[in-house]
């Protein structure tokens, strides 16, 4: 079992161009979550899907959308990318206390 | 908002020494779980606490949940190199649609020396 796999691994952007990044899990989780990671600052909820056909904000959600295309696959999509959305984006699902995380998508915006 | 506070941001020690992580709120979360993180890849969760004064082991980590549920704390005995890496607090919601999300603390990066 690959568990959640992202892609890609590495991006590098311009300002004002536009991305997806992509997530799936073959582990049959209903809820799937995106989060950035920034030195000092731990990881911090982005948007999430509590199960297929639903998605909420979490806690830095501006500047970015995001897709629940099936219960397998949660993309994030930055419309216009801005140099503060460089960050390790990570996705992860969850099923009782099971949570498991990809293995990140390091992205730089110049 | 709910938020965690981990501390010590930062921890140098050398092989064989004993170490604690504390991880704090002013909120109650339904459990709280650590996570350590290699470079270069995700988060792997370590333990989950749910019961408030639950004591966990894993081999050499101690994992403690505070009786409010507020708190917790990660020991680990006689560190060892391999034991380096990014150690990582979350505390899970609980209910409605703030069911599963993670509540991250900042991180205490540990540095084990030979």
């Amino acid at each position: 079992n690959a568990g959640v796999t992202q892609t890609p691994k590495f991006q590098v952007l311009k300002t004002g161009q536009s991305m997806t990044l992509q997530c799936a899990q073959d582990m049959n989780h209903n809820s799937m979550y995106w989060y950035r990671q920034d030195p000092g600052m731990g990881l911090r909820l982005i948007y999430y899907s509590a199960s297929e056909g639903t998605t909420d904000k979490g806690e830095v959600p501006n500047g970015y959308n995001v897709s629940r295309l099936n219960k397998r696959e949660f993309s994030l999509r930055l419309e216009s990318a801005a140099p503060s959305q460089t960050s390790v984006y990570f996705c992860a699902s969850f099923l009782n206390y099971g949570y498991t995380f990809g293995s990140g998508t390091r992205l730089t915006v110049v | 908002t709910q938020l965690l506070e981990q501390s010590p941001q930062f921890l140098s020690i050398q092989e064989g020494e004993n170490l604690t992580v504390y991880c704090n709120s002013s909120s109650v979360f339904s459990s709280l779980q650590w996570y350590r993180q290699e470079p270069g890849e995700g988060p792997v969760l370590l333990v989950t606490v749910v019961t408030g004064g639950e004591v966990k082991k894993l081999k050499r980590l101690t994992f403690q949940f505070g009786d409010a549920r507020k708190d917790s704390s990660l020991h680990i005995t006689a560190a060892q190199p391999g034991d380096t890496g990014l150690y990582l607090c979350a505390g899970v919601s609980a209910g409605g649609t703030s069911y599963g999300k993670l509540t991250f603390g900042q991180g205490t990066i540990l540095t084990v020396h030979p």
